[in-house]
Order: C-alpha cells, then sequence, then structure tokens
C-alpha cells in the first residue's frame, strides 16, 4: 500500500501570496488531518477532514483552511502568507480518525520570503 | 497548545545501552500515542497505549502509561545508531486530534 503522499516537498513564497498543499491519503483512509511544525511551537493540529466535512479545528487564523475531495484526498490553502507561516505542514491519515494509529507523509517545508 | 513535556529534552548514548524518555501531560486521554522523526521527514507511528492499559511491548520498545500520575515512558533497549531521531509523544482525547509535546532527541553513537 503506498503511503501517505504529500506535494509539493518543497515551496517558496513571499509575504502576502497565497498557496495550496495537496494531501494523499493512504488507500481507505477517509480521515485527513493537518499539522503545522515550527521549532519555536513544535507540533499543532490545524485541522481534520472526514468524508468532506471538517470534523476538528485547531486554534489557527481563518487565512488557514482546507477541503476533502470524495475521493479522501485533501488540500489546505493559507492566503495572505506571513513570516510566520513558515514551517513543515504534515498530513496524516487513518481509516476513521478515533483512537488509532496517524500515518504521516514527509510534509511540505513552506518558506515565506 | 502542547500538552505532553518530554523529558529529557535530549539524550546522548551508545550504541548497546538503553533510552528512556518521560512524557507528562495535562489532561484525560483515550490513549497516548508516540512518534519517531528523523530530520525532515515525517513522523512515523511506533506504539498506541490505551488509557486502560499500564504497560505495552512492541520488538525493542516497551511503553508504560501511568493515568494517575499523567505520564508515559518509552524504553528502547539495545540502541542502535539508526535509532537517533526526535521521538514525539501525543495524546489523543479520541476526536481525531494529537497533541503532541515538544519532543526527545536521542542521539546513538556507534
Amino acid at each position: 500500500k503506498a503511503g501517505v503522499t504529500q506535494t509539493p516537498r518543497y515551496l517558496i513564497k513571499t509575504r502576502g501570496q497565497q498557496v495550496t498543499l495537496s494531501c494523499s491519503p493512504i488507500s481507505g483512509h477517509r480521515s485527513v488531518s493537518w499539522y503545522q511544525q515550527t521549532p519555536g511551537q513544535g507540533l499543532q493540529f490545524l485541522f481534520e477532514y472526514f468524508s468532506e466535512t471538517q470534523r476538528n479545528k485547531g486554534n489557527f487564523p481563518g487565512r488557514f483552511s482546507g477541503r476533502q475531495f470524495s475521493n479522501s484526498r485533501s488540500e489546505m490553502n493559507v492566503s495572505t502568507l506571513e513570516l510566520g507561516d513558515s514551517a513543515l505542514y504534515l498530513c496524516a491519515s487513518s481509516p476513521d480518525g478515533h483512537n488509532q494509529p496517524q500515518h504521516f507523509g514527509d510534509g511540505t517545508r513552506l518558506s515565506i520570503l | 497548545s502542547q500538552q505532553g513535556e518530554e523529558d529529557p529534552q535530549a539524550l546522548s548514548i551508545q550504541e548497546g545501552e538503553n533510552a528512556t524518555m518521560n512524557c507528562s501531560y495535562k489532561t484525560s486521554i483515550n490513549n497516548l500515542q508516540w512518534y519517531r522523526q528523523n530530520s525532515g521527514r515525517g513522523l512515523v507511528h511506533l506504539i498506541l497505549i490505551r488509557s486502560n492499559e499500564r504497560e505495552k511491548h512492541s520488538g525493542r520498545l516497551r511503553v508504560t502509561l501511568d493515568t494517575s500520575k499523567k505520564s508515559s515512558s518509552l524504553l528502547i533497549t539495545a540502541s542502535r545508531a539508526a535509532d537517533t531521531a526526535s521521538y514525539f509523544c501525543a495524546t489523543d482525547k479520541g476526536y481525531s486530534t494529537l497533541t503532541f509535546g515538544k519532543g526527545t532527541m536521542l542521539l546513538v553513537s556507534p
């Protein structure tokens, strides 16, 4: 079985731009979660989608949004990029998200200039 | 917000030695999970221990959970250079969101 795939692996943007990151979960997994990892704040939960619905949301501003498609693939979007958005963005999937291990992709490294 | 706090922040040992990492958390949980992260890569799930379990083993890994003290420990026996990585504990309240600690950086020298 293929693992969680995130694209692109690296991205460089400038302040004020917007960006879209993509995540393809493991086949059959319907829950997809997104995390932001920075040296200062560590790993923080962004949001989780299940069956095309946002089920849980972390404490991030509205500039961070996401969606899930019928094939469970997910995208997250960050608008009006700020320097502080530079981070490793990780996607994780699981069959239904409850009391299960999460399977992570290798992330998208986003750098804001 | 960080719920889990790992201790120590960094650990350096020789191959063949055991490595013990501790994790404390603040609120009630459904389960606690441990993950490993190699530099620049994603997280790899190691072990999940449910709130009604006290100890769990997987290969060279042993995890304990003490819900009365809100703490967990991860023991890696007979460490190898390939075990060099950051290790994170994550608490799960059962709502498919994980709250991670800041991690322990483990260096295993040949």
